[in-house]
């Protein structure tokens, strides 16, 4: 099975800020990897799809890149909203998620 | 207005069965790939399952394979998840979700979750 390694685990950060998180996976994905968002007591919401391609909606302060086996996600200006869980999952070989990474108000 | 609705959670002991269901609407049901993904409380989401549009191919996360089944009824606009010898790790908030009709992109809608809990 694919592992996906996602780190940090946790990030304090202000509004305003520029913030990354990297997901590593344990072999070649090509460029299937896939964003999620989720708030406490809510369902994910997928960010991003195909390693850099947002969803209809998504704010233009996210962006994905990556391929192969290292992938980022970037939140260039961190709006109030936008503090939550990141997860990335690959989708190469079915489906596997990362551990998340808890994005904190500093 | 796409919606998923889940139900059939609920506590069971171990060695026991429980069967999921997701009603969805507002969109072509049977064109779109359907998927089970889980959550444990406090802790991170897993993949549990996921079907092709028309049911001919099934597949699972090693940790239910030979335990769970996946399976869907497409007049009725619905998804199954059979669960058997469940165990105390199976406890979590079970999500279906519709899979992107881009290839392996993802779930791009998801319900809310029922919860399952496996304890004596």
């Amino acid at each position: 099975d694919i592992q996906m390694t996602q780190s940090p685990p946790s990030l304090s950060a202000s509004v305003g800020d520029r913030v990354s998180i990297t997901c590593r996976a344990s072999q070649n994905v090509d460029n299937y990897v896939n964003w999620y968002q989720q708030k406490p007591g809510k369902a994910p919401d997928l960010l991003i799809y195909g390693a850099s391609t947002l969803k209809s909606g998504v704010p233009s302060r996210f962006s994905g890149s990556g391929s192969g086996t290292d992938f980022t996600l970037i939140i260039s200006s961190l709006q109030p909203e936008d503090f939550a869980t990141y997860y990335c999952q690959q989708g190469y070989s079915t489906y596997t998620f990362g551990q998340g990474t808890k994005l904190e108000i500093k | 207005e796409v919606q998923l609705v889940e139900s059939g959670g609920g506590l069971v002991q171990p060695g026991g069965s429980l069967r999921l269901s997701c009603a969805a609407s507002g969109f072509t049901f049977s064109t779109y790939w359907m998927s089970w993904v889980r959550q444990a409380p406090g802790k991170g989401l897993e993949w549990v399952a996921n079907i092709k549009h028309d049911g001919s191919g099934k597949y699972y996360v090693g940790s239910v394979k030979g335990r769970f089944t996946i399976s869907r009824d497409n007049a009725n606009n619905s998804l199954y998840l059979q669960m058997n010898s469940l165990r105390a790790e199976d406890t979590a908030l079970y999500y279906c979700a519709r899979d992107s009709d881009v290839s392996s992109g993802g779930s791009d809608y998801w319900g809310q979750g029922t919860l399952v809990t496996v304890s004596s």
